[in-house]
């Protein structure tokens, strides 16, 4: 039914730059849209960010618009997170996840990568 | 954004019990709620979809419905591995937003 293993997490200062990677494996990459979701320690989901199967439609939530640039690459099966001017709420896991052209549900998750901003 | 309300926060139930977890959104989703069950340190799980469809592999136990604008998932005959987080998730207009949790603890 697929996997979805998350790289990239890791300390990084405030103002500074991280980029995620997720590599899908097991099924179609290209028929799902692809989302980053985030879970900042002892708190909620946030999703912030999804892109169609053929990468042409992105969207943004408030919270990171402008500063996080979501992309694919469809012939590696994998979908990364360019993360610029992070600040300290911006510590989370980050997950990302897969929904299906014909559903609007997470239906796999991949393990998830810790992102830190501390000075 | 639409609101999702989930409640309660936290509950205390035995294994056997039927518990109810309900998510109020704040405008019509249609049927656009899912379920999701998160353990502690682990990625979260899809339990329902479309407010009232069991994901593969989802234990007959875990079922959800709609009357309106509020959701409610149930788990009938709670068993230990179900101790967890639960979310809910308006999947009708982006941000695709999380209710706050409900945590469902060991009595």
């Amino acid at each position: 039914q697929g996997q979805l293993v998350e790289s990239g997490g890791g300390l990084v200062k405030p103002a500074g730059s991280l980029r995620l990677s997720c590599t899908a494996s097991g099924f179609t990459f290209s028929d799902c849209y692809m989302s980053w979701i985030r879970q900042a320690p002892g708190k909620g989901l946030e999703w912030i960010s999804y892109i169609s199967g053929s990468g042409s439609t992105a969207y943004y939530a408030d919270s990171v618009k402008g500063r996080f640039t979501i992309s694919r690459d469809n012939a590696k099966n994998s979908l990364f997170l360019q993360m610029n001017s992070l600040r300290a709420d911006d510590t989370a896991v980050y997950y990302c996840a897969r929904t299906w052209a014909s559903r609007a549900d997470f239906d796999l998750w991949g393990q998830g990568t810790l992102v830190t901003v501390s000075s | 954004d639409i609101q999702m309300t989930q409640s309660p926060s936290s509950l205390s139930a035995s294994v056997g019990d039927r518990v109810i977890i309900t998510c109020r959104a704040s405008h019509s989703i249609s049927n656009y709620l899912n379920w999701y069950q998160q353990k502690s340190g682990k990625a979260p799980k899809l339990l329902i979809y479309a407010a009232s469809n069991l994901h593969s592999g989802v234990p007959s136990r875990f079922s959800g419905s709609r009357s309106g604008t509020d959701f409610t998932l149930t788990i009938s005959n709670l068993q230990p591995e179900d101790f967890a987080t639960y979310y809910c998730q308006q999947s009708y207009t982006s941000p695709g937003t999380f209710g706050q949790g409900t945590t469902v603890e060991i009595k």
